[in-house]
């Protein structure tokens, strides 16, 4: 079981960046995926979730209406697109398939995201 | 939102003494399904957390069994039987029952 994040980089206040999150060595399949965060000196915050086989999605209050998550059956991957990127997303962002209900079981290596100006 | 409260926030332990964490939530995380989805993780630094403890007091596998989960309802432990160098880092609880997915605040154990 392998989760690998893309897409973060830096990018200045207001921009956009979309993260992308590709299985491999199983299919994501009856349960829920998310995006959870560290911020640096924080710990981890949960951001969104979607439910794989009914696309159910849930949001942090801190991200609603910014971000949007998203998934692709066929290329067994899943999406954050963040809008309106704030200094405070500045995180490591990984990806969590949870394995069972409220298992949080396979975490990927997160990808960076940074913003600034 | 359920909130997670963890203690103690700083935890230093010598080598082969045993260490516990105590994990408050401020609801029952007992699902409608009967099941209570309250796991523990470990992360050392630049690492990706682990999950270690699922559903109270499942071990994941290879995960030692000087790591052991209790509780139920509101109040739940981890505990290290006797503690080894590779377990520094910091714990994490977390709560599955509900969205969203709430954590404590971490617990970094260092070895004294």
């Amino acid at each position: 079981v392998q989760l690998v994040e893309s897409g973060g980089g830096l990018v200045q206040p207001g921009g956009s960046l979309r993260l992308s999150c590709a299985a491999s060595g199983f299919t994501f399949d009856n349960y829920a995926v998310h995006w959870v965060r560290l911020r640096s000196g924080k710990g981890l915050e949960w951001v969104s979730g979607i439910f794989w086989k009914g696309g159910g999605t849930g949001y942090a209050d801190s991200v609603k209406g910014r971000f949007i998550i998203s998934r692709d059956s066929a290329k067994n991957s899943l999406y954050l697109q963040m809008n309106s990127l704030r200094t405070e997303d500045t995180a490591l962002y990984y990806c969590v398939y949870d394995g069972i209900p409220g298992g949080a079981e396979s975490w990927g290596q997160g990808t960076l995201v940074t913003v600034s100006s | 939102d359920v909130v997670m409260i963890q203690s103690p926030l700083s935890l230093p332990v010598t080598l082969g003494q045993p260490a516990s964490i105590s994990c408050r939530s401020s609801h029952s995380l007992v699902h409608r399904d009967g099941n209570t989805y309250l796991n523990w993780f470990h992360q050392r630094p630049g690492q990706a957390p682990r999950r270690l403890i699922y559903r109270v007091s499942n071990r994941d596998s290879g995960v030692p069994d000087r790591f052991s989960g209790s509780g139920s309802d509101t109040d739940f432990t981890l505990k290290i039987s006797r503690v080894e160098a590779e377990d520094v880092g910091v714990y994490y609880c977390m709560q599955g029952t509900y969205w969203p997915y709430t954590f404590g605040q971490g617990t970094k154990l260092e070895i004294k």
